[in-house]
């Protein structure tokens, strides 16, 4: 697609709910990152993928967050068991090589999530 | 570890010059990079700069780098109302991963 395309884009959900957060990159993208942006702060990285392989998971704040990329093209975010400490800003980026040196990271507009 | 500081606020006319200042802690990192986040939208990358360098100009925008200093500035000559966005700095913490601030909101008056 022309764009990095994240659904939903708004999200509510009950506490103790899983959610699943799904992110289209940009065609030909090898590498596909998560960042998680509370209200009022940067993003902040959670974990990256090379084509299906997840590089990094470092970011994930807990078991409860899980990430997935199986075909090395769309991906898909799961949090388990929501809390209200969960919600933020999820924003989904892709590049078209995997090293960041001077390699642009295109960002999704990202999906909302309150846990309520 | 590694951290990003950013002044939180800037309020500038329009037509004058707005500069916005960002320090960081990873004497490593490769990048620097300014990203422009307008509401609504997703995060735009503006510019960035190689370690190595000075000073980058791009049309409006000019990057300094003082890397013994580890402060970065991103100044916006001519600052127009559509300027008036969230601004983040990053640097490249690993070989894969941003590490940003908590981002400049800069709000342009008439």
């Amino acid at each position: 697609g022309a764009g990095v395309s994240q659904s939903p884009r708004y999200k509510v959900t009950k506490r103790g709910q899983d959610v699943a957060l799904r992110c289209d990159p940009i065609s030909g993208h090898v590498s596909l990152y998560w960042y998680r942006q509370a209200l009022g702060q940067g993003p902040e990285f959670l974990t990256y993928f090379n084509y299906e392989a997840q590089q990094d998971k470092s970011g994930l704040p807990n078991d409860r967050f899980s990430a997935e990329r199986p075909e090395g093209s769309i991906s898909t975010l799961t949090i388990q068991r929501t809390e209200q400490r969960d919600s933020a800003m999820y924003r989904c980026a892709s590049s078209l090589e995997s090293n960041l040196a001077g390699n642009t990271i295109y960002f999704g507009e990202g999906s909302w999530l309150t846990v309520v | 570890g590694e951290d990003v500081e950013q002044s939180l606020f800037l309020s500038v006319r329009e037509g004058d010059s707005s500069v916005i200042n960002c320090t960081y802690t990873d004497s490593s990192s490769t990048y620097l990079y300014w990203y422009k986040q307008e509401p609504g939208a997703g995060l735009q990358l503006l510019t960035y700069i190689f370690s190595n360098m000075d000073m980058k100009q791009d049309q409006r925008l000019t990057v300094l780098l003082n890397k013994k200093d580890k402060h970065l500035s991103l100044r916006i000559a001519d600052t127009q109302t559509g300027d008036s966005a969230i601004y983040f700095c990053a640097e490249s913490g690993g070989y894969n991963k941003l590490i940003f601030g908590a981002g400049t909101r800069l709000a342009v008056h008439p």
